[in-house]
Formats: C-alpha cells, sequence, structure tokens
C-alpha cells in the first residue's frame, strides 16, 4: 500500500516569507497528487491537483510541484498571511492508476504563520 | 449552500450501541466517500460507492456499513460501538468515479464511552 511521509508536523514562518511543505511517497507513481487545507474542527478543502505528467501548478500564491523521480511534491505558500495558518494535507489516489476507493492522505503539517 | 452535509455533528454514546451518521450531497455527484479521521489525525479511506460499485476499505470491521437510499445520500451505520470508534468521520463525495478533487463534510465527532 501507499505510504505518504509529510516531514514535518508543524512548521512556524514568519508573516510574509515563503512557507515550503514537503510530501513524499514511498511506492507505486501515482496518477495525480493533490493538497487540502485542514482547519480545526473543519473537513479538508481542496487547494490543487498536480498531475504525473505535470511539474508545476499554481494559483495564486500557491504553488505545487511534482517530481515523480524522487517521488515527492513540494507545496508553497508565497508572501504567507496568518490566515494561511492550517494544517496542510497531501493525499494521493488510493490505488495504482487511481479509482473508485478514494484518496491516501499524509499525516498534515499544521503551519503557523507568526505575525 | 452546504455542498456536503452531516448529521449529526457530535455523538456521544455507549459501547455496545448501534448507531447511524447521515450525509448528503447537493453537487449532483456521482461518488460518495466515507473517511475516519482518528485521534492522531490520520485520514483515512473507508468506503467509496456510487451506483455501481461499493469498495471497501479491507481493514474496516464488518460492523461498518454504508446505506444509500439515493445518489444523494451516503449514511453510515455502525453496529456494536466499540471504544476505538471514536474518531471523526468525515463524508466526501466527487462528480464521478475517476475524478479526483473531492469536497469534504464538516465531520461527525463521535465519542463512545
Amino acid at each position: 500500500s501507499q505510504k505518504i511521509e509529510q516531514n514535518s508536523e508543524a512548521l512556524n514562518i514568519q508573516e510574509g516569507k515563503t512557507a515550503t511543505l514537503t510530501c513524499n511517497y514511498t511506492n507505486y507513481s501515482p496518477a495525480y497528487l493533490q493538497w487540502y487545507r485542514q482547519d480545526p474542527g473543519r473537513g479538508p478543502v481542496f487547494l490543487l491537483l498536480i498531475r504525473e505528467n505535470e511539474k508545476e501548478k499554481r494559483k495564486e500564491r500557491l504553488k505545487v510541484t511534482f517530481d515523480t523521480t524522487l517521488k515527492q511534491s513540494l507545496f508553497h505558500i508565497t508572501a504567507s498571511q496568518p490566515a494561511d495558518s492550517a494544517t496542510y494535507l497531501c493525499a494521493l489516489d488510493a490505488r495504482t492508476g487511481g479509482g473508485a476507493d478514494g484518496l491516501t492522505f499524509g499525516k498534515g503539517t499544521h503551519l503557523i504563520i507568526q505575525p | 449552500d452546504t455542498a456536503v452535509s452531516q448529521t449529526p455533528k457530535y455523538l456521544v454514546t455507549q459501547m455496545g450501541n448501534d448507531k447511524s451518521i447521515k450525509c448528503e450531497q447537493n453537487l449532483g455527484h456521482d461518488t460518495m466517500y466515507w473517511y475516519k479521521q482518528d485521534s492522531k489525525k490520520f485520514l483515512k479511506i473507508m468506503f467509496s460507492y456510487n451506483n455501481k460499485e461499493l469498495i471497501i476499505n479491507e481493514t474496516v470491521p464488518n460492523r461498518f456499513s454504508p446505506k444509500s437510499p439515493d445518489k444523494a445520500h451516503l449514511n453510515l451505520h455502525i453496529n456494536s460501538l466499540e471504544l476505538g470508534d471514536s474518531a471523526v468521520y468525515f463524508c466526501a463525495s466527487s462528480q464521478d468515479t475517476f475524478q479526483e478533487t473531492q469536497y469534504f463534510g464538516p465531520g461527525t465527532r463521535l465519542l463512545v464511552l
């Protein structure tokens, strides 16, 4: 089965700086990789999806990279703001080649943006 | 308007009881899911379901069963509740079987005493 590691349980960043979060997976290469945001007491909210044939994807202040050789995705938030403080989850399709059986999530990185 | 809703938000019950959690989505999606988030915050898939196929994560005890009265609803029934069932349960939906983006409900916090 797929194993996902987000190698920072918590990350403190000064406001205005770029926050970089890491997601590594260990087994098969997924068809796509996603990033979600989860606030306390809430369900995850989709942010970005990047496919196996894409190197980079951007959305406003967010950027995701995907390196299938390294089996790694990096998630960047530029010009970080205190409102960006949340837990960020990396997720992959739960079965080789994708399918109806949902996503496999990493444990998440708790990001704190300090004013 | 809430896209994916769950009831109840909180559920406190005794060991051995049977309980249900309801989920509704108004997005017109074909596929719905149930996830469990334990005390260590790991979010794990339990079931995925559309009108053609139910896929069950092999680690899920058969005390858990999804019931879908129609495409917009996927309820979770839990029999003979155990202490270890205490967790937050999230319902989610996606456009179709192979659609990637999932929309999550607010979660149901289950505490088994």
